[in-house]
């Protein structure tokens, strides 16, 4: 069965301090992986799309970016962060995206 | 500018009753739509899909979907307190084929 795995499950970080985020998936090959946000209160908001290796498409201009240095590998980095990056950050994956996402556990990123 | 739109809530319901969850699409074009559960402090799950007009029912769980209409809900029978979440839903766009969601609806059962 296919498991997604994102780590770590809480972080606090000071302002202007670097980030990197992991998500890596199980059990498929070539998912449709997805890095998205939510802030206290609010929607969820997608990040970074990636269909395959190296391929990644942005959706909001910010100060952070992502990578895919392997099929079933996802991470999202920033050099420095804002105060306005904290929020749950959320992985998903999926193989058809007519059949849902699965989402990983998330991560809570408090910037401080 | 495509939107899903949902009550914000609390929808409040006694357990044992059924709980109605609504979400409207401007989306014309949207086939695909979704329901999710987050538990507070969790991560999204998917409860159900639905592409076609009418009912489709999982459990206590029964999905609609109004194409005419432009609306989708989600009906819980028997509600238990343990169905207290937020509910988001989601709608495939049309041109882009990425998911566009809800801000979700607040569902507190009461014991």
């Amino acid at each position: 069965s296919q498991t997604i795995h994102q780590w770590p499950a809480t972080l606090v970080q000071p302002v202007g301090s670097p980030l990197s985020l992991e998500c890596t998936v199980e059990g498929t090959s070539n998912p449709n992986l997805y890095w998205y946000r939510q802030a206290a209160g609010r929607g969820l908001q997608l990040l970074f799309y990636s269909v395959g290796i190296g391929q990644i498409s942005s959706e909001v201009p910010q100060n952070l970016s992502a990578s895919r240095p392997q099929d079933r590998q996802f991470i999202l980095s920033s050099k420095k962060l804002l105060l306005s990056d904290s929020g749950f950050y959320l992985c998903a994956w999926s193989v058809e995206d007519a059949v849902g996402y699965t989402f990983g556990s998330g991560t809570r990123l408090t910037v401080v | 500018q495509k939107e899903v739109e949902q009550n914000s809530g609390p929808l409040s319901v006694p357990e044992g009753a059924i709980a109605s969850l609504n979400c409207t699409y401007s989306d014309r074009g949207s086939q695909s739509f979704f329901w999710y559960r987050q538990y507070s402090g969790k991560s999204p799950e998917l409860i159900m899909f639905i592409y076609s007009n009418g009912d489709k029912e999982d459990g206590r769980f029964t999905a609609q979907l109004n194409k005419a209409s432009q609306y989708v809900s989600l009906l819980i029978r028997d509600s238990q307190p343990s169905d207290s979440a937020t509910y988001l839903c989601a709608g495939v766009n049309s041109g882009t084929y990425k998911y566009i969601f809800g801000t979700g609806t607040r569902l507190k059962v009461l014991a």
